[in-house]
């Protein structure tokens, strides 16, 4: 597509259950960034892939957080034994370009998915 | 590390008003700075960005930014609002580190 796809655009899990977030990219764009954007806040860094390895994970809170990029283009978000203070937006993000150069490119969002835990 | 203040969680203002939204910034090292917009139900976008050169930067819509390193502040302004304008405004600073946004401001126009 033209745009960074995300699904599922809402869930609603119960407390201590598994999810998959998933993210699609912009064709092309090997940088790909997770974000959270709880009420109120701005998004908040989760993790970065370069091509297929995470670069930078050190926004993860805990270790319930996973997330893989195997073939360097899709991307999913795994949390663990969900608790209510995961919920939140999940945003994904691409670019064309190196950040940890202090790269110039954009950054191009998704629509997020929504993420309640009961 | 990097971190960004928006210094009014809400903003309103009437429709053809002129607004500023402030943002201030703060950094060890040389950053970018950005200005992103979320309208009701989509996802961020790019308003404008300061890279280096000018420091006044044109970003779509008719929004503009204006850097100030001595006060660490990158500011943006709008002359005349329109009510298609409300949305919520990020700031973001990008130095060695992935985009670090502010909580962002809420903007509504009045009609």
């Amino acid at each position: 597509g033209a745009g960074v796809s995300q699904t599922p655009s809402n869930k609603v899990t119960e407390k201590g259950k598994y999810v998959e977030l998933r993210c699609d990219p912009i064709s092309g764009h090997t940088a790909l960034y997770w974000y959270r954007q709880s009420l109120g806040q701005g998004p908040e860094f989760l993790i970065y892939f370069q091509g297929t390895g995470a670069a930078d994970d050190s926004g993860l809170p805990n270790d319930r957080f996973f997330a893989v990029r195997p073939e360097g283009s899709v991307s999913t978000l795994k949390i663990q034994r969900t608790e209510r203070g995961d919920s939140a937006v999940y945003l994904c993000a691409s670019s064309s370009d190196r950040p940890l150069t202090k790269n110039t490119g954009e950054l191009f969002f998704g629509e997020g998915s929504r993420l309640t835990v009961l | 590390a990097q971190s960004v203040t928006q210094l009014d969680s809400q903003v309103p203002v009437f429709e053809e008003a002129p607004v500023e939204l402030r943002c201030n910034y703060s950094s060890s090292v040389s950053v970018y700075l950005f200005w992103y917009v979320q309208y009701p139900n989509q996802g961020l976008q790019l308003l404008l960005k300061y890279l280096s050169g000018s420091t006044l930067v044109k970003g779509i819509n008719g929004f503009e930014a204006e850097f100030n390193k001595s006060q660490t502040s990158f500011h943006l302004r709008k002359p005349s609002v329109h009510i298609s304008d409300t949305a919520e405004y990020f700031c973001a600073v990008q130095g060695y580190t992935p985009l670090v946004f502010g909580k962002g401001t809420r903007l509504s126009v009045i009609a």
